[in-house]
């Protein structure tokens, strides 16, 4: 099946500091792709929406400013957490469609980068 | 609004029984349901997709779908303790509108 990879698989990092971290469809393009949140033993969330070559669409009550979206190819999308707060310490998990214009097309998930803010 | 339902478990089977996992959604336009496995601390990983009424049939998974009655399912025959995790239903809208809604997924544990 179609991959999508993230990176870094895990990361640690002091208060106030940013993140960032990428997705990549590694066999297929995806103009667009999805970030989700998963806090333990809760279900996916979403995030956001990311265009390429455009403005990312956020999710109601997710701050703009604080998870920056930017997916500047067609195989790329970045999200940076900005001043990093341990509230912010939860899985981030990208997808991304192999099509997106078919019924039969298919939702793939990278494998997630956990973010410990301490 | 959109839902989709699931029963969060755990759903307890023995190994070798069949397990039943059902998902109910409000949208009856939807397009398309998937199947995704998690285990703890992973990402989803898909199991199935079907876009038709009827069964579809993997392996020992087989997903139905009764778009008439707003149900989609999955079942796993010959459960394995590695088919322990949680399982995830997610709704496709009509349209080709990328955005699904996710279940809250039922946790299944198979016991040895």
């Amino acid at each position: 099946g179609a991959v999508v990879s993230q990176h870094p698989s895990r990361v640690i990092c002091k208060s106030g500091t940013s993140v960032k971290i990428e997705c990549r469809s590694l066999d297929f393009q995806a103009t667009t792709m999805f970030w989700y949140r998963q806090f333990p033993k809760k279900s996916l969330m979403l995030m956001a929406t990311s265009n390429e070559g455009s403005k990312a669409t956020y999710e109601q009550g997710v701050e703009k400013d604080k998870f920056l979206i930017n997916h500047a190819s067609l195989t790329l999308s970045t999200l940076t957490v900005t001043s990093a707060h341990p509230e912010d310490s939860s899985f981030y998990i990208c997808s991304a469609w192999t099509s997106g214009r078919k019924s039969t097309d298919t939702q793939y998930f990278g494998p997630g980068t956990r973010l410990t803010v301490l | 609004q959109k839902e989709v339902e699931q029963n969060s478990g755990p759903l307890s089977v023995p190994e070798g029984a069949i397990a039943s996992l059902n998902c109910t959604y409000s949208d009856r336009g939807s397009q398309s349901f998937f199947w995704y496995r998690q285990y703890s601390g992973k990402s989803p990983e898909l199991i199935m997709f079907i876009y038709s009424n009827g069964d579809k049939e993997d392996g020992r998974f087989t997903a139905q779908l009764n778009k008439a009655s707003q149900y989609v399912s999955l079942l796993i025959r010959d459960s394995q303790p590695s088919d322990s995790a949680t399982y995830l239903c997610a709704v496709r809208p009509s349209g080709g509108y990328q955005k699904v809604t996710f279940g809250i997924g039922t946790k299944l544990q198979v016991i040895p």
